[in-house]
């Protein structure tokens, strides 16, 4: 079973540009749910994605925006760089099946820094 | 509505017990609980729905208090893989998949 993957590791952009990164989740999930974790804080929710559409977000603007492909892999995008946009960036997949549980993998992330 | 977690940061020797809170202010649907070593990331310990089901590891123990909102944590006979920074995740309104994080719990075992 192959495990929650992420690219790139470490990132390194300047204010104002655009960045993309990538997820592919665990064999047999079907959601995707991204977090920004800052230095020394818990991650905080961006949003979530199931069958390809988004399903919540959490309070981050619109220039956060993510897709999700047929295979369950997904990206998250951001434009317009920030200062505060330097962060982990973690994605975390889990299997929505109509059950209980619903347990979430997290990926290794990705170490983004804006200068 | 995050999660506030207590305490902030614990210190134990090595086979010393810790119990680790998660309170919200909230209705809370499931507590999940993550263990994250400096520079990885977080990885799954237990989840615990309220109605009293829950899943985990097996050395890892857990409670939730559905009337306080809160949820504990049992480190038993702690070990210094054991170490690292605790979060709790909080779910409202149904198995959603959208955590809310608490503050964390920097933990340190020494021998």
């Amino acid at each position: 079973e192959t495990g929650v993957t992420q690219s790139p590791t470490h990132l390194i952009k300047t204010r104002g540009q655009q960045v993309t990164l990538r997820c592919s989740s665990q064999s047999g999930h079907n959601t995707v749910s991204w977090y920004q974790q800052a230095l020394g804080q818990g991650p905080q929710f961006i949003f979530q994605y199931y069958r390809e559409e988004e399903n919540g977000r959490g309070n981050f603007p619109p220039r956060f925006s993510g897709l999700q492909f047929p295979n369950y892999s997904s990206e998250l995008n951001v434009n317009a760089l920030e200062l505060d946009d330097s962060a982990l960036y973690l994605c975390a997949s889990s299997r929505r099946s109509g059950g209980l549980y619903n347990e979430q993998f997290f990926g290794p992330g990705t170490r983004l820094t804006v200068l | 509505q995050q999660p506030v977690q207590s305490p902030q940061a614990v210190i134990l020797r090595e086979g010393e017990d810790a119990v680790i809170n998660c309170s919200s202010s909230k209705a809370l649907y499931s507590v999940h609980w993550y263990r994250q070593k400096h520079g990885e990331a977080p990885v799954f310990l237990m989840i615990l729905l309220k109605g009293g089901e829950q899943k985990g590891h097996e050395k890892i123990s857990a409670s939730f208090n559905e009337k306080k909102q809160q949820s504990s944590l049992y480190l038993t006979a702690s070990q210094l893989s054991y170490s690292g920074t605790y979060f709790c995740g909080t779910e409202y309104g149904g198995a959603t998949n959208k955590l809310i994080f608490g503050t964390g719990t920097l933990l340190a075992v020494q021998p």
